[in-house]
């Protein structure tokens, strides 16, 4: 069973530009978690989505953003890109509402780099 | 309100020793689970173990073994003979079952073996 797929891998922008990061889970599973990564503020629960639906949202502005297609892969979308907003980009996916009843599997991630 | 600290930012063995990671966490609720992920570097994360907060048995699967005692909060991680390939940064997380049931992770434990 393949697992969970992110691309692009890695992506350069410059500020105030926006992105598109997609997240494919893995075969059956209903949900999708987005996480940032960064040195200083570690992993940050971003959002989730369950049967195209936002169940969950983390402490994010706005301009953070995503969705979710009825064959539950996900997009998260950043606009306006700020110089904070360099870094790795992670996608878990799980078969029912993420709680922690369900185990996470996370994708390779997505290297964003804001300069 | 949910807290996960990992106190041991980096560590490094030399390889064949044991290693203990620990993680002391912090929650309201009675029913909440908790979770050991490594991640080597590739970035992506691996699911090593989830434990509910009525499990309280210790569990061991092969090289690994973790600790679950409720009266310290705590869920400590322990490697027996270290081995190069366990070099990664492993993160403590911990999820409540309850309304609010996002997953918060700690900052992670850099473990480096030496050969």
């Amino acid at each position: 069973k393949a697992g969970v797929t992110q691309t692009p891998r890695y992506l350069i922008k410059t500020r105030g530009q926006q992105v598109t990061l997609s997240c494919s889970p893995i075969s059956g599973h209903r949900s999708v978690s987005w996480y940032q990564q960064t040195p200083g503020q570690g992993l940050q629960f971003l959002f989730e989505y369950f049967s195209e639906t936002q169940r969950n949202k983390g402490n994010f502005p706005g301009r953070f953003s995503g969705r979710q297609f009825s064959n539950s892969r996900s997009e998260m979308n950043v606009s306006t890109l700020e110089l904070g907003d360099s870094a790795l980009y992670l996608c878990a996916s799980s078969l029912g509402p993420s709680s922690g009843q369900e185990t996470q599997y996370f994708g390779p991630g997505t290297r964003l780099l804001v300069l | 309100a949910q807290k996960v600290t990992q106190a041991q930012t980096e560590i490094s063995v030399v390889e064949k020793e044991d290693v203990t990671l620990d993680c002391v966490y912090e929650t309201r609720d009675t029913t909440y689970y908790l979770f050991w992920y490594k991640q080597p570097p590739s970035g992506e994360l691996v699911f090593l173990i989830r434990r509910n907060s009525f499990d309280e048995q210790n569990e061991i699967s092969g090289r690994y073994s973790w600790n679950f005692q409720k009266s310290t909060s705590s869920f400590n991680f322990t490697i027996t003979a270290s081995q190069v390939v366990d070099s990664a940064v492993y993160f403590c997380a911990l999820s409540e079952a309850g309304r609010d049931d996002k997953i918060i992770f700690g900052k992670g434990t850099r473990l480096h073996i030496l050969p």
